[in-house]
């Protein structure tokens, strides 16, 4: 089976950093992404990791170890938009190379004043 | 062309109805993916599409759904006989692919339509 496990919630000040954790469990493995939904709305891609490292984009960071099949997400000097659900994703193996996304529940992000 | 559209955005229909809903996706992308997203938890991967035809189909696209995109560019997901587990918000994703395997990894996700089953 394929499985990806992200805390539910996280809750943080404005100004301060947050890591959002995901480990994954997947039959095959192409890359990990990071998808931002605010209520209401669609996912937004925010970063992709295929290889170990560190990607940095603006304020957002995203890490992956395909060794520990875990990865990260780190949002720098939050703001209040940043309030939303994080979710993380890998594209699996499949029977024709689909690019299909394998979503974990996602991390609801709260950021206080 | 500014994203992908969906329409309906809400649809409230009663048990037994059927219900279609349609995907524009971005013009020159593709790849057409379908899923669906019930409160709380990550988008479900249902199905998808390499121009019009249609290589995958998750086991949780039950009989009653089916979904076509006869010239490669809109998509229709239709479900028959609706149940109240179909309530759900059913999302619709492009993405590009080029010759020589190359697969985009960013999917760009459509507003959505969210349906209730009363």
């Amino acid at each position: 089976g394929q499985s990806l496990e992200q805390p539910s919630e996280v809750t943080a000040v404005e100004g301060a950093i947050v890591q959002i954790n995901c480990t994954y469990q997947t039959s095959g493995f192409y890359g990990l992404s990071w998808y931002q939904q605010h209520d209401g709305g669609a996912p937004t891609f925010l970063s992709y990791n295929a290889l170990d490292g560190l990607e940095e984009t603006g304020r957002f960071s995203s890490f992956l170890s395909r060794s520990d099949s875990y990865g990260y997400l780190l949002l720098q000097e939050l703001q209040m938009k940043d309030s939303a659900s994080y979710f993380c994703a890998v594209r699996a193996h499949g029977s024709s190379n689909t690019g299909k996304l394998i979503f974990g529940q996602g991390t609801t992000l709260q950021v206080k004043p | 062309d500014t994203g992908v559209s969906q329409d309906p955005r809400h649809k409230i229909t009663k048990r037994g109805q059927n219900v279609t809903f349609r995907c524009d996706p971005i013009s020159e992308h593709n790849r057409l993916y379908w899923y669906r997203q019930t409160l709380g938890q990550g988008p479900e991967f249902l199905t998808y599409f390499q121009n019009e035809a249609q290589l995958e189909k998750s086991r949780l696209l039950s009989d009653r759904f089916s979904a076509e995109r006869p010239k490669g560019s809109f998509s229709t997901l239709e479900i028959q006989r609706t149940e109240q587990g179909d309530s759900a918000m059913y999302l619709c994703a492009s993405s590009l692919s080029a010759s020589g395997g190359f697969v985009s990894y960013e999917q760009y996700f459509g507003p959505g339509t969210r349906l209730t089953v009363t």
